[in-house]
């Protein structure tokens, strides 16, 4: 079935540097690619998306790029503050039902 | 949360016995989806629906149950629960097909004992 992997599981990044979270996908007809952010003990939020008609997609510190050929795509947040300490979960359309398929998360911690 | 409520928050119950989870919303999105959360495995569809009385099944549906049969309400029901059905529980609710913007509950952390 279609799958979604995500990496790194766990990352570390000192205060002010950037982070970058990348998730390849199975299903060639995935259109649709959010990404979740989960503080503790609260709900997903989502916090960028792109569509495969788009290759890039910015909004303030953070950033997704899009590859459909290889099937990747990326989050990138730059400049990063205590405040981004979460889980991050990236996620893809599967076209033939009405879903998302989700990746296993990335637990990304901001050092002081 | 994008008008989304889940209850109960927390639960304990016994093995065997049956237990509902229920998702209230007031977004009118004609979506909604249960989804179980365990470490190492990220979030896990279980059910979802499309429309009053329109269901189907996600990856690991098996031991659930759910019902639609109100626009706003989406229930899951656990028939004999089971230890490995100890998690946490999310509900999501969307707008259009294949899946966008979709908007989560707090969560309900069921523990099987």
């Amino acid at each position: 079935g279609e799958n979604v992997e995500q990496h790194p599981s766990t990352l570390s990044v000192q205060e002010g540097d950037s982070a970058v979270i990348k998730c390849t996908y199975s299903d060639s007809a995935s259109n649709y690619f959010p990404w979740y952010k989960q503080e503790l003990g609260k709900g997903p939020q989502l916090i960028i998306d792109i569509r495969s008609n788009v290759g890039e997609k910015k909004d303030q510190r953070i950033a997704v790029t899009l590859n459909k050929t290889a099937k990747h795509f990326s989050l990138h947040i730059t400049e990063t503050q205590p405040e981004d300490s979460a889980v991050y979960f990236c996620a893809a359309s599967v076209q033939r039902d009405d879903k998302i398929i989700f990746g296993k998360g990335t637990r990304l911690h901001i050092l002081p | 949360d994008a008008g989304i409520t889940q209850s109960p928050r927390h639960k304990v119950t016994e093995t065997g016995t049956p237990v509902t989870l229920r998702c209230h919303q007031t977004e009118n999105h004609r979506y909604m989806y249960w989804y179980r959360q365990d470490p190492g495995h990220g979030l896990r569809l279980i059910h979802y629906s499309y429309g009053v009385k329109d269901t189907d099944k996600g990856e690991v549906s098996d031991g659930y149950s759910v019902s639609r049969s109100k626009t706003e309400d989406f229930l899951l029901t656990l028939e004999s629960a089971t230890s490995s059905q100890t998690s946490v529980y999310f509900c999501a609710i969307g707008r259009e097909r294949y899946g966008t913007e979709a908007f989560f509950g707090q969560g309900t952390r069921l523990t099987v004992v």
